[in-house]
């Protein structure tokens, strides 16, 4: 079955550590993947898009097509990253599957 | 600049009422969609509008009915609530092009569910 895996439920770091966030997918094909976070008391917003190739807060995603996975990294983690973060793969039909989510405390 | 607008927040129902989360978007998207989240679960589709004028089962539908009304609003009903149900319900929105489109889901606030 075609799914979305985030190993992690829960991610403790102390600021300025690195971090890594996990995503593996078991979908055919490319599908196109997506990272979007959930801060406190705020609305759930995109944060990257893989096809954008982009670093949005210092935070960027590689798809490893080998591995199957598109695992989010930051490497100083600030207080202000801790949320809940979800990778969310598009395979067609105009809607998005989103993972079980990881939330990253950033301890001071 | 309102964005997605979902109500109600908050509601309490007991096994077996009924109830519809209204939601509404002002961005002249095409699709829209209703999630719910659970621990552990993270979000879950259960219906979703590609367009006005369909709507099309997501993972878990069983138990919701949704009506797109209009290209701005789109409804989940719960005809005969269980504890099950009991979840936070997120409504997004989302304006695709040809297969990919951006990607972008814009979403509500979400409304809390309890169901006795």
């Amino acid at each position: 079955a075609q799914r979305v895996t985030q190993p992690e439920k829960l991610l403790s770091v102390f600021k300025g550590a690195p971090v890594e966030l996990k995503c593996n997918y078991s979908y055919s094909g490319s599908p196109e993947l997506f990272w979007y976070v959930q801060y406190s008391r705020q609305r759930l917003q995109l944060l990257l898009r893989h096809i954008s190739r982009e670093s949005i807060k210092g935070f960027t995603a590689d798809l490893n097509k080998g591995e199957t996975s598109f695992h989010l990294k930051k490497p100083f983690a600030q207080e202000e990253d801790s949320a809940m973060y979800y990778c969310a793969p598009y395979t067609g039909r105009r809607a998005l599957t989103f993972g079980s989510g990881t939330r990253l405390q950033v301890q001071p | 600049n309102a964005g997605v607008t979902q109500t109600p927040k908050f509601q309490v129902l007991k096994t077996g009422q009924s109830m519809t989360l209204q939601c509404a978007q002002d961005m002249n998207h095409n699709s829209m969609y209703w999630y719910r989240q659970d621990p552990g679960m993270g979000l879950r589709l259960i219906y979703y509008s590609a367009s006005e004028g369909t709507t099309d089962k997501g993972e878990v539908p069983n138990g919701y009915n949704v009506s797109r009304l209009n290209k701005r609003e789109f409804s989940l009903r719960l005809e005969s609530a269980a504890p099950s149900q009991t979840s936070v319900y997120f409504c997004a929105s989302s304006d695709w092009e040809g297969n990919l489109g951006t990607g972008e889901l814009f979403f509500g606030e979400g409304s809390r569910l309890t169901v006795l």
